[in-house]
């Protein structure tokens, strides 16, 4: 069984442009969620999608977007790039939502620099 | 501002020497709770959870985790430690609202 993958997993950006990134959960599964990690902040809530929707938003800006395809796959758009969005990006993907059965799986992450 | 709290930001001990990694966390009412681990450059994995039940845990590689609901923690702990248990590990909290709240991360690194 596949896990979640996710593309790119190293980019390199400058200051001022987007990027979006890729995440194709483990089949079956329909729950997607975005986090960020950095050292000094840790893992933070993105949001999290289901079915299309959006039920979960962490506290980010509004430059800080996603999506969610009706095969399940999902992508985060980060526009007008900042240093201090240099992070690893990670998805992770559940069946409906967390119960005893459900839990998250991640990806592998995708790496942003932005310079 | 609810939160998750990791006692220790970096631990260093010998191989076969004991292990606990305390985490805590704010949130009133029904919790799942969650431990995670990086092994170095590798993804997120699942070390064990909790949901309801026994308030013991077992999980993956000789590690459980003991949930004491009075004083809103969720320690780890494993009797004898291996080099191959360096790593980063996460404690974290699902308050019914399809997100993880993680804590700082504790860096174990397991000296030979």
């Amino acid at each position: 069984k596949a896990g979640v993958t996710q593309t790119p997993r190293y980019l390199i950006k400058t200051r001022g442009q987007q990027v979006t990134l890729s995440c194709s959960p483990i089949s079956g599964h329909r729950s997607v969620s975005w986090y960020q990690q950095t050292p000094g902040q840790g893992l933070q809530f993105l949001f999290e999608y289901f079915s299309e929707t959006q039920r979960n938003k962490g506290n980010f800006p509004g430059r800080f977007s996603g999506r969610q395809f009706s095969n399940s796959r999902s992508e985060m758009n980060v526009s007008t790039l900042e240093l201090g969005d240099s992070a690893l990006y990670l998805c992770a993907s559940t069946g409906t939502g967390f119960s005893g059965a459900n839990v998250l799986t991640f990806g592998a992450g995708s790496r942003l620099t932005v310079l | 501002a609810q939160s998750v709290s990791q006692h220790n930001h970096h631990v260093i001990l010998s191989e076969a020497a004991s292990l606990e990694l305390g985490c805590n966390y704010s949130y009133g009412g029904t919790v799942n709770l969650f431990w995670y681990v990086q092994y170095p450059g590798q993804h997120l994995q699942l070390l064990l959870k909790y949901f309801s039940g026994d308030p013991l845990v077992k999980g993956i590689k000789g590690f459980e985790a003991e949930f004491i609901k009075s004083k809103f923690s969720f320690n780890l702990r494993k009797p004898s430690v291996q080099w191959s248990d360096t790593a980063e590990y996460f404690c974290a909290v699902n308050k019914d609202d399809y997100k993880l709240s993680f804590g700082a991360g504790t860096t174990v690194t397991v000296r030979a």
